[in-house]
């Protein structure tokens, strides 16, 4: 079936340095996706999001790359703080049937201070 | 949490007793979800609504129930209750439509004995 799942479940970045975390999918009709933010004990928090027609999307201290050649998202975290410790979720929805979405497993994000 | 409760937040019950637990919103959102999250998996959706009295079911949706009568109101049912379904439980909320990010509730943890 179709899925969409991230490279590495765990990730240690120093703080104040810049953090990426992936995500591959597979569904091409994918045309929006998302990335969300889990902290311990609490519910996922929605970060930023990207539509399909987009190949880059900047917020605050974070930014969002879509590679659609090779089905790939990834975020960016700049000047991490220690507050960007939780772990990582993308999701994807195709706009048939856009109402569900379909998550990874999720990358823990470690910050060292 | 984007104006979600859910209740209880943490339940403890035992094999075949029946569960409810309810989400409440105050968005007005037209979309609710209920996702259980276990360790290794993504989370995984049980059933959603799209309205009142109009529910779906997800990709893991066996053993539950749901229903919507009030805008506001999603209560998810275990009829009777396996320890596989000892979880946490997330709902969610959406406007709907294309290009809508969930919003997500702080969660419920549930254990069966």
């Amino acid at each position: 079936g179709e899925s969409v799942g991230l490279h590495l479940p765990t990730l240690s970045v120093q703080e104040g340095d810049n953090s990426i975390i992936n995500c591959a999918y597979s569904n091409s009709a994918s045309d929006y996706f998302i990335w969300y933010k889990q902290e311990s004990g609490k519910g996922p928090q929605f970060i930023i999001d990207i539509r399909s027609n987009m190949d880059k999307r900047q917020g605050q201290r974070v930014t969002v790359l879509l590679n659609k050649t090779v089905k790939h998202l990834s975020l960016q975290i700049a000047a991490t703080q220690p507050g960007d410790s939780a772990v990582y979720f993308c999701a994807d929805a195709s706009n048939f049937g856009n109402e569900k979405l379909t998550f990874g497993t999720g990358t823990r994000l470690t910050i060292i201070p | 949490d984007a104006g979600i409760t859910q209740s209880p937040r943490h339940k403890v019950t035992e094999t075949g007793t029946p569960v409810t637990l309810r989400c409440h919103q105050t968005e007005n959102h037209r979309y609710m979800y209920w996702y259980r999250q276990d360790p290794g998996h993504g989370l995984r959706l049980i059933h959603y609504s799209y309205g009142v009295k109009d529910t779906d079911k997800g990709e893991v949706s066996d053993g539950y129930s749901v229903s919507r009568s009030k805008t506001e109101d999603f209560l998810l049912t275990l009829e009777s209750a396996t320890s596989s379904q000892t979880s946490v439980y997330f709902c969610a909320i959406s406007r709907g439509g294309s290009y809508n990010e969930q919003f997500f509730g702080p969660g419920t943890r549930l254990t069966v004995l």
